[in-house]
């Protein structure tokens, strides 16, 4: 019963190094997501795959690249880190019909010091 | 362009006493809509989703939303809260075109004995 696993949970990053945050499902769900939440903004989603091979740009994509790397796991990248993109990133999975909801892990926090 | 509004940030109330909180969404057509919670270093958990039919729709942990598409409404309400309902609460609508959410702010609900 793992759901949504997120690795690390924890991350401290200096300005400029990169990292690159796991995500995998069990569920074997079609779509996979990765969010990032800050403080009184909610959820915005960084990138998105709808399906395995595919992946498409959300809300905020600059400065992140994501890897779709066979249909369990889907991961995120940040080439550059950079202050701003202190925040905690979670990463979700739905079957993919719109009418199925997300399933959601327990997040990153990543600090960018 | 589609956004959800969770016009509280903060509410307290009291242990046993009612509970409503506020989503208004604005969107070309009826949306399909969900409440998730988010306990402090969590994820997020699906409370309930409305996606057409009986506008009063059951959730989890005593939790319902009524769907109201006159006012563009969605609001969660609990008769009797308890300490354990202490917790982020966040509206989400989904856009169809590739299954993206789009996530209200937040409420963060505080409960006092």
């Amino acid at each position: 019963n793992a759901g949504v696993t997120q690795t690390p949970k924890f991350q401290v990053l200096k300005t400029g190094q990169s990292m690159t945050l796991q995500c995998a499902q069990d569920m074997n769900h079609n779509s996979m997501y990765w969010y990032r939440q800050d403080p009184g903004m909610g959820l915005r989603l960084i990138y998105y795959s709808a399906s395995e091979g595919t992946t498409d740009k959300g809300e905020v994509p600059n400065g992140y690249n994501v890897s779709r790397l066979n249909k369990r796991e889907f991961s995120l990248r940040l080439e550059s880190a950079a202050p701003s993109q202190t925040s905690v990133y979670f990463c979700a999975s739905s079957k993919g019909s719109s009418n199925q909801p997300q399933h959601f892990g327990d997040g990153t926090r990543l600090s960018i010091l | 362009a589609q956004s959800v509004t969770q016009p509280d940030i903060h509410i307290t109330v009291s242990e046993g006493a009612s509970l409503e909180l506020r989503c208004n969404y604005s969107y070309g057509a009826t949306p399909y809509l969900f409440w998730y919670v988010q306990s402090p270093g969590q994820g997020l958990q699906l409370l309930l989703k409305y996606f057409s039919g009986d506008t009063l729709v059951q959730g989890i942990k005593g939790f319902e939303a009524e769907f109201k598409r006159s006012q563009s409404s969605f609001n969660l309400r609990k008769p009797s809260v308890h300490w354990s309902d202490a917790a982020e609460y966040f509206c989400a609508a989904l856009m169809t075109y590739g299954n993206k959410l789009v996530f209200g702010a937040g409420t963060i609900l505080r409960v006092k004995s």
